[in-house]
């Protein structure tokens, strides 16, 4: 699946740090999603954007500000986390109309918390 | 929550044999959707069956759908070495964007012994 690419593949910060993560997609999509994946919990859905405006903030501190400039870029901007952030982000588009459509997924950004 | 619980929790079987996954949900859904996902990779879908079909076939994939008892089945028949993965439920609902909010669930671990 080479559809969703992100970058880095893997990352370690110290809490202190600034960093970002890069999603970009080139199916033709217009949905974009983050995801966090965290060990023997279920996949938790972070923020939904839809023609470039998000429409699902699920709860997420603010230390983690998404950024879409368009359709195919989304982006992840960290700042100040924490350890138990240590987790696989995981970012996947769709087709935006019409339930019914699979989510595509790239292969996401290992995050390390020192 | 329409959270997606998977059982069991990890599965081993010899290759060539089939391999059952079973998933539970809480709410009522408009789809069903089967992801897999392999070691250090995002994830990829493999079936979605709607809330109205009671059965799909793709390949060596058979899913089930029993929405009285809010409960899918996925069967891997002829079980491979590449088949080892991970696979996840995922429950689709409605959402006021045209898009799918998917919730997965934990997953079930399948190893296939060669």
């Amino acid at each position: 699946e080479t559809g969703v690419t992100q970058t880095p593949r893997h990352l370690v910060m110290g809490m202190t740090n600034k960093k970002s993560l890069k999603c970009e997609q080139h199916l033709g999509h217009n949905a974009m999603y983050w995801y966090k994946q965290s060990a023997k919990k279920p996949l938790e859905l972070m923020f939904v954007y839809n023609f470039k405006e998000q429409t699902e903030n699920n709860s997420v501190p603010s230390r983690f500000s998404p950024e879409c400039p368009n359709s195919s870029h989304l982006f992840l901007h960290l700042h100040t986390l924490q350890p138990e952030d240590s987790a696989l982000y995981l970012c996947a588009s769709s087709q935006a109309q019409g339930n019914y459509q699979p989510q595509h997924f790239g292969d996401g950004t290992r995050l390390s918390i020192l | 929550s329409q959270q997606g619980e998977e059982d069991p929790q990890a599965l081993s079987i010899q290759e060539g044999e089939n391999a059952t996954m079973n998933c539970s949900y809480k709410t009522s859904i408009n789809n069903l959707q089967w992801y897999r996902q392999n070691s250090g990779r995002g994830l990829v879908h493999l079936i979605l069956i709607r809330s109205n079909e009671r059965e799909k076939h793709s390949g060596r994939l058979r899913v089930t759908l029993d929405t009285s008892k809010k409960s899918s089945s996925l069967l891997i028949t002829a079980s491979r070495a590449a088949d080892t993965a991970s696979y996840f439920c995922a429950t689709g609902g409605n959402s006021n964007f045209g898009n799918e909010k998917l919730t997965f669930g934990t997953g079930t671990r399948l190893t296939i012994i060669p």
